[in-house]
């Protein structure tokens, strides 16, 4: 229950094309989902996040759609850079309770 | 400028060894925790603290210990380091908004290796 699992692992995405990452949770009571990028050496930094009274947030080329009734939700990333090129990792939250994070999906986009 | 601040960023140890990995954070946070990393299995965490003298398990809790005596400092402790704790080590720490759990701010890692 207290699992987010993260698809896919990797992501190849040529350069202008829209990359998406999916997430799906079981426990219900989760109230705060952001997606984070981490590059290489880095820690990893927040890029978006929502909260489950929306389904949508868009931040620039950036946005999270959430599915509560399927208890999932994506991060798509329109007109795609290579600057993009990162791992990105979802992650759940509930209240004060602790973060968990999906496993990690390393995107490559092409030039 | 705001930061989160791990020491050391390297550290290569010998097997029972103790170790401490500290982390220091500016904003005030009252959220920290520790997460290890490593491929295909993401960040798992490692304990968590919700305020001074508050702290809890996370996922992956055995072999370390934590505490916090102070609000901007939360040290990670191997009191005798095994070789399956090699990892890449993220300390984190958020703000408890009305709402729970904000934006965490991550610490630039420090990668151990335990031989």
């Amino acid at each position: 229950q207290q699992q987010v699992k993260q698809s896919p692992q990797s992501l190849i995405v040529q350069k202008g094309g829209i990359s998406i990452i999916n997430c799906a949770y079981e426990n219900t009571a989760f109230d705060y989902f952001p997606w984070y990028q981490q590059f290489p050496g880095k820690g990893p930094a927040l890029l978006i996040a929502i909260r489950p009274d929306v389904s949508e947030k868009k931040e620039g080329r950036f946005t999270i759609s959430f599915n509560k009734s399927a208890k999932q939700f994506s991060l798509h990333i329109m007109d795609s850079q290579p600057g993009d090129s990162a791992t990105y990792f979802c992650a759940a939250s509930r209240g004060t309770y602790k973060y968990i994070f999906g496993t990690g999906t390393r995107l490559k986009v092409l030039a | 400028e705001a930061q989160v601040t791990q020491n050391p960023r390297y550290l290569i140890t010998v097997t029972g060894k103790k170790l401490t990995v500290t982390c220091s954070q500016n904003m005030n946070h009252e959220y920290m925790s520790w997460y290890r990393q490593d491929p295909g299995l993401g960040l798992r965490q490692i304990y968590y603290s919700m305020n001074v003298e508050v702290t809890d398990k996370g996922d992956v809790p055995e072999g370390y210990k934590v505490s916090r005596k102070e609000k901007r400092n939360f040290p990670l402790i191997l009191e005798s380091p095994s070789p399956n704790q090699t990892s890449l080590y993220f300390c984190a720490s958020s703000q408890l908004g009305n709402r729970g759990n904000t934006e965490a701010f991550f610490g630039q890692g420090t990668r151990l290796t335990v031989v």
